[in-house]
């Protein structure tokens, strides 16, 4: 079955430092994808999206490429602030399949200090 | 309103228990979600409703018992629950025939089974 793997955390960084979190899935059809960021107390909200090869989404300074040759979708950020402290997912639809819930990994949480 | 909302935010309740939990959706959307987060564990889906009726039932204990009485509102009705389902229980919706849009999740509700 489909499934999202992404690296584990904690990622621990300094303020401006650069952000990386490394996502891979596995899908049989077209899945669309996405990172989600869930703040301390709060649900998760949608961050970014890609639906189809080669596609970048970005939001808020983050940029992710969906890229089918290597079936990955990994979250990049240029300078983070202690604000993007939280944990991210990265999750998997496959369009077309009424009623299929999204798939995600196990999230990342990440930690900025200042 | 808008958006996803989850009440109550946060419920302590006994091991004897009847209690409900709400989600309200004022997005037009057709497909409710139920989701359970423990810590340290990934996001489990628990119930699927598609255009008001039940898609998928992911082998959850009998004791949770979930309702959709149309396609704005989700419930999900507790009893006789194990201090292990202490877990913040989150609500999501999208549109079926769009999954290339996401999901969008409430707040959640924070239970405590003492």
């Amino acid at each position: 079955g489909d499934s999202v793997t992404q690296m584990e955390g904690p990622v621990t960084l300094s303020e401006e430092a650069f952000l990386t979190i490394n996502c891979t899935y596995t899908a049989t059809g077209y899945p669309s994808l996405f990172w989600y960021v869930q703040y301390p107390g709060e649900g998760l909200q949608l961050l970014l999206k890609a639906t189809k090869a080669d596609d970048k989404g970005s939001n808020k300074g983050f940029e992710a490429t969906y890229r089918k040759e290597t079936t990955s979708f990994h979250l990049e950020k240029g300078s983070v602030q202690v604000s993007d402290s939280a944990v991210y997912f990265c999750a998997l639809s496959d369009q077309g399949q009424a009623g299929t819930a999204l798939i995600f990994g196990k999230g990342t949480t990440l930690s900025v200090s200042s | 309103e808008t958006g996803v909302t989850q009440t109550p935010r946060h419920l302590v309740m006994g091991m004897t228990n009847k209690k409900s939990l709400k989600c309200e959706q004022h997005l037009g959307h057709n497909a409710m979600y139920w989701y359970k987060q423990s810590a340290k564990k990934p996001l489990e889906l628990m119930f699927v409703y598609s255009l008001e009726e039940r898609v998928e039932n992911n082998s959850v204990p009998s004791r949770f018992s979930p309702e959709c009485p149309n396609s704005s509102h989700l419930f999900l009705h507790l009893h006789t629950l194990q201090p292990e389902d202490s877990a913040l229980y989150l609500c999501a919706s999208s549109q079926v025939v769009r999954q290339g849009d996401g999901y969008t999740f409430g707040s959640g509700t924070r239970l405590t089974v003492v």
